[in-house]
């Protein structure tokens, strides 16, 4: 059984600046990790799957990358509506997530 | 544009059987591309996927509540189902259906109901 291990649990970022999470999961998940965006009170939303493919209208500003057993999520510019919680994701393993909160 | 809208008692007692129904609306769930998925998540906490079924019925559940899980899929109805039995407190969560993108190396959900809100309490 595969076991994903996010971090930080909590990033505190001001609105403009980056943001960086890390999935590290147990063994190889070759490149097949994805990503998502979970609001408050919302259901969550795709970002990127294949480790690096944005799902359909996700803004240029997520970035995924990494292979293996290693993994990253990065939004270059923070926007207001991008505070929020964060998964990755591999078959039928979820990570415990990362928030991002305002700085 | 795919829509899916999760429905079903929002209160149950301990012991009772779990029962929630996924209307699909925007696209056919016979489609042999996709499976179809229950995702839940306890009041924060994180998500925890349930099971998933194509168009056929071909199922596949979590291990950890395969004895407790069947997910059956209507295709007349473009709707799916999902029955959890003996529930606890433990079960209290906010349940979600979706779509997952499903092939022997890769799985992802990429439509996601709103979620329902389940309850269980004596």
């Amino acid at each position: 059984e595969i076991v994903l291990t996010q971090s930080p649990v909590t990033l505190s970022v001001s609105p403009g600046e980056r943001a960086t999470f890390s999935c590290r999961a147990s063994q190889s998940v070759g490149n097949f990790l994805a990503w998502y965006q979970q609001r408050p009170g919302q259901a969550p939303r795709l970002l990127i799957h294949g480790v690096s493919t944005r799902a359909a209208g996700i803004p240029a500003r997520f970035s995924g990358s990494g292979s293996g057993t290693a993994f990253t999520l990065t939004i270059s510019s923070l926007q207001s509506e991008d505070f929020a919680v964060y998964y990755c994701q591999f078959g039928s393993a979820f990570g415990g997530g990362s928030k991002l909160e305002l700085k | 544009q795919l829509q899916l809208q999760e429905s079903g008692p929002g209160l149950m007692r301990p012991s009772e059987t779990l029962s929630l129904t996924c209307a699909v609306s925007g696209d056919s769930i016979s489609s042999s591309s996709y499976f179809w998925a229950w995702v839940r998540q306890p009041p924060g906490k994180g998500l925890e996927w349930i099971g998933n079924i194509d168009y056929s019925g071909f199922t596949y559940y979590n291990p950890s509540l395969e004895s407790r899980v069947t997910i059956s899929v209507d295709t007349s109805r473009n709707q799916f189902s999902l029955k959890l039995s003996s529930v606890t407190a433990a079960d209290t969560s906010v349940y979600y259906c979706a779509r997952s993108v499903d092939t022997p190396i890769e799985r992802y959900f990429d439509y996601w109901g709103q979620g329902a809100q389940v309850t269980v309490s004596s």
